[in-house]
């Protein structure tokens, strides 16, 4: 596709699950930032990829969070042990190695803990 | 405190005003300064980008970047019922071809009145 892909579009699941959300990239962007937010705010910084590697993770905010992206293509968000303070919209970005610090975003992944 | 401020309205205008839209922020590093539009349910989708300070302009768009004030601005002329979303502003220290985490305000919630 043209645009950067996040699968699924909506998530609920319940407190204590361990979840996964997908971003498939834009075709030869290396690099990847998962952001997240939360009603009413702004999206805050989780995890930046180059390549294959997580050159930033400072914005994850605990441990049951991780994300990967073994491949320097699609990457993986995993959140373990669920909390209800977890629901947010979950956003990718890819950007072009080269060029502008412009930042493409999918459409989010919807998460609810209920 | 937030490293960028930014009033989230609500901001109701008619159709055909002019509207400002700005950020203040608090890291003098902050090189790269970004305007997204986001629709409700959708990603948000970058406008424009200005390095450093000064003005740019795309059609019924202006940005405009005061770095010793440490503010920045949108302008929208001759605004829509379409452009009525909500306005995020977002930062970076990036380094040209590398990446960059995007650091956002919370963004101003805009309707125009037909």
């Amino acid at each position: 596709g043209a645009g950067v892909s996040q699968t699924p579009s909506n998530k609920v699941t319940e407190k204590g699950k361990y979840v996964e959300l997908r971003c498939d990239p834009i075709s030869g962007h290396t690099a990847l930032y998962w952001y997240r937010q939360s009603l009413g705010q702004g999206p805050e910084f989780l995890i930046y990829f180059q390549g294959t590697g997580a050159a930033d993770d400072s914005g994850l905010p605990n441990d049951r969070f991780f994300a990967v992206r073994p491949e320097g293509s699609v990457s993986t968000l995993k959140i373990q042990r669920t909390e209800r303070g977890d629901s947010a919209v979950y956003l990718c970005a890819s950007s072009p190695r080269e060029g502008a610090p412009s930042a493409f975003f999918g459409q989010g992944t919807r998460l609810t803990v209920v | 405190q937030k490293e960028v401020e930014q009033d989230p309205g609500p901001l109701s205008v008619p159709e055909g005003a002019i509207v400002s839209l700005n950020c203040t922020y608090s890291n003098s590093a902050f090189q790269y300064f970004m305007w997204y539009r986001q629709y409700s349910r959708k990603g948000p989708e970058l406008l424009m980008y200005t390095y450093s300070s000064g003005n740019k302009e795309d059609g019924r768009f202006t940005a405009q970047v005061d770095k010793s004030s440490k503010y920045i601005s949108l302008f929208i002329r001759d605004s829509q019922p379409s452009d009525s979303a909500t306005y995020l502003c977002a930062m970076t220290r990036m380094i040209y071809n590398q990446g960059g985490k995007l650091i956002f305000g919370q963004g101003t919630e805009l309707s125009v009145k037909p």
